[in-house]
């Protein structure tokens, strides 16, 4: 079975700290992404990686960033914590054969409040 | 137009009822599907792969209707415990890797 572990799961933090978020897969998978998701607006990408050293942005990388240093661990960081990046943090990781994409395994989340 | 488009719903159905989800995406590129569960606070998981031909797994019926762009989940039988929000996925031929989420229609199931 894949293990997708994000290192908590509950985090409290105040308005301008550095937030980091972190995110183990156990399959060797070469995709990995970091969602967030909130009530009414479902899952929104932050950002994704294809490959160790590589990042791309998603739909909403505005006030994150990530960095991939080995292929098993995708860390998301908020260079400045704000009230509006409270929310539920999902990582999730996928193999690629050749072009095509497999499904994606979620990590439990990290439920992230911004005081 | 949203990319992938589910009704929200919630549907609200009765223990044994058959209930059928829709989803419709924008791209006729796409070439990947897939449906999602999600419990309440929990993580999404893979619940089954959507293949052209249509495929089966126990109650549950997933099709591919690629003229018309959408895809479909059936549960038979429904069970309390297929209570949930069912996600719909698509990853589109871009060459790239991005999937794409549907908002999620909620099921609940009563006895």
């Amino acid at each position: 079975d894949v293990k997708v572990t994000q290192s908590s799961r509950y985090l409290v933090k105040r308005t301008g700290e550095k937030v980091f978020l972190e995110c183990v897969q156990d399959m060797d998978h070469e995709n990995m992404f970091w969602y967030r998701q909130d009530p009414g607006l479902g899952l929104r990408l932050i950002y994704f990686s294809y490959d160790v050293k590589m990042k791309e942005k998603g739909d909403i990388p505005e006030g994150y960033s990530v960095s991939r240093e080995k292929k098993e661990r995708f860390s998301l960081i908020l260079e400045s914590a704000s009230t509006n990046q409270t929310s539920m943090y999902l990582c999730a990781s996928s193999d690629r054969w050749g072009a095509q994409n497999q499904p994606q395994h979620f990590g439990d989340g990290t439920r992230l409040s911004i005081l | 137009r949203k990319e992938v488009e589910q009704d929200p719903g919630p549907f609200n159905v009765p223990e044994g009822a058959t209930v059928a989800f829709n989803c419709t995406y924008s791209n006729s590129a796409s070439q990947s599907f897939f449906w999602y569960r999600q419990d309440c606070r929990k993580e999404p998981k893979l619940l089954m792969s959507v293949y052209s031909s249509g495929n089966e797994d126990g109650r549950f019926t997933a099709q591919l209707n690629r003229a018309s762009q959408y895809i479909s989940l059936l549960i038979r039988d429904s069970k309390l415990s297929d209570s949930a929000t069912y996600l719909c996925v698509v990853t589109p031929n871009t060459g790239g890797f991005k999937t794409i989420f549907g908002a999620g229609t909620r099921l609940f199931v009563k006895a």
